[in-house]
């Protein structure tokens, strides 16, 4: 069967520092990864995502980024954290060649508190 | 205007109520999909859905692709019914979501 990993599952940290969440998949192959944030008393608002290893679309920009070194592996990277990054990150995968139009499957989710 | 809207935002109903949650689009989707968010965050898909009506359990999402809305049904709630429900629509290459509603159901 299919799991999503996702961590930390909560993390601090200060304003300027840098930033890494950790994705992986597992029980499937070539996942359509997302990254995902909803910052507090926000809805959804999806940042990243990804139909293959390299390819990253991103749709809101912002101080963060994201990689897919590897087919089941999607990180979300910032170098220097701003106070707005603050709120609860989500991984999500599906499949299918239409990246919005099959289920989507979540982790998680780390909680961001940016200080 | 979002393109997204949720009704109502918060919802209290007592056990065995039937529920209904409403979402309105205002764009031209390829799906559109019912999300479940629990108290400590954790999401789960409750269906995805491009026409007519799914059925799964006591829940059951309904869409009319022309009037643009789709519906949520709980069927006989129960309390651990209780969360966020997300109303999220696919365009081409995006997803837009809705601002979701706070279902409490009371014993």
């Amino acid at each position: 069967s299919q799991t999503i990993h996702q961590w930390p599952a909560t993390l601090v940290q200060p304003v300027g520092s840098p930033l890494s969440l950790e994705c992986t998949v597992e029980g499937t192959s070539n996942p359509n990864l997302y990254w995902y944030r909803q910052a507090a008393g926000r809805g959804l608002q999806l940042l990243f995502y990804s139909v293959g290893i390299g390819q990253i679309s991103s749709e809101v920009p912002q101080n963060l980024s994201a990689s897919r070194p590897q087919d089941r592996q999607f990180i979300l990277s910032s170098k220097k954290l701003l106070l707005s990054d603050s709120g609860f990150y989500l991984c999500a995968w599906s499949v299918g060649t239409a990246s919005f139009n099959s289920p989507l499957h979540f982790g998680n989710g780390t909680r961001l508190t940016v200080t | 205007k979002n393109e997204v809207e949720q009704s109502p935002q918060n919802l209290t109903a007592q056990e065995g109520e039937f529920i209904t949650i409403n979402c309105s689009y205002s764009v031209g989707i390829s799906a559109l999909h019912w999300l479940q968010q629990h108290p400590g965050g954790g999401i789960v898909s409750l269906f995805m859905l491009s026409s007519g009506k799914k059925k799964h359990g006591r829940l059951i999402a309904t869409i009319n692709i022309q009037e643009k809305h789709s519906s949520l049904h709980i069927t006989a709630s129960h309390p651990r019914d209780s969360a966020v429900y997300i109303c999220a629509v696919a365009l081409n290459n995006d997803m837009r979501f809705g601002a979701g509603t706070r279902l409490t159901v009371k014993p």
